[in-house]
């Protein structure tokens, strides 16, 4: 099992839709982080929290450590936004390691 | 600044040639990674370094070699590529976590390497 679960492996959604895009992780750890790989391949780094709540124009991540879950939520979503979106976890133990998910290939249709 | 960049993007060997994929950083980041991106899997991690001279292994290392002559560059070599070694290779930096404290990765545009 990975310790690293994203889901839905794929979505697609109409312009200006809520989406929500899930993270589920199954080791104790310190970070964690949402990273966007646009179609062409560039990734970039969205957010990385450790606890509460993130926002930054319309994208907002939170994490529950405690139910080890974050969720990335997309609101007034626009075909832009269109790319995988990964997370990434920092386990616990000093190691100086990502370890990634999947990801989850998110299509916006105008 | 240029960020984190590598070279080159594209990449067509024979199975058994060497090569060294290109990855420089002029953020002054202490903390650099290689990672391949193969279809249905996440990314994973090959080696990393967290300063000048210091190199350690990732998840899959066999096959690969890197060095950290400077801050600056982390070269990743391939001794004999296989074809199993076909897929997209990602260069990150970031600065050097503390206390288990990650931070904001930067990552290369890739290098796409096929092994026949």
């Amino acid at each position: 099992k990975n310790e690293v679960e994203q889901s839905p492996q794929n979505l697609t959604a109409q312009e200006g839709e809520f989406i929500t895009i899930n993270c589920s992780y199954s080791v104790g750890i310190s970070a964690l982080h949402w990273l966007q790989q646009h179609p062409g391949g560039g990734i970039v780094s969205l957010f990385m929290l450790s606890s509460g709540k993130k926002k930054h124009g319309r994208l907002i991540a939170t994490i529950n450590i405690q139910e080890k879950h974050s969720s990335l939520h997309i609101t007034a979503s626009h075909p832009r936004d269109s790319a995988v979106y990964i997370c990434a976890v920092v386990t616990q133990g000093g190691s100086e390691k990502l370890v990634f998910g999947k990801g989850m290939k998110l299509t916006v249709n105008p | 600044n240029a960020g984190v960049t590598q070279t080159p993007k594209f990449q067509v060997l024979k199975t058994g040639q060497s090569m060294t994929l290109q990855c420089a950083q002029d953020m002054n980041h202490e903390y650099m990674s290689w990672y391949r991106q193969d279809p249905g899997m996440g990314l994973r991690l090959i080696h990393y370094s967290v300063g000048a001279g210091i190199t350690d292994q990732g998840e899959v290392p066999n096959g690969y070699n890197v060095s950290r002559s400077t801050t600056e560059d982390f070269p990743l070599r391939l001794l004999s590529a296989a074809p199993s070694q076909t897929s997209v290779y990602f260069c990150a930096s970031s600065l050097r976590w503390k206390g288990g404290h990650s931070y904001e990765q930067y990552f290369g545009p890739g290098t796409r390497l096929t092994v026949t």
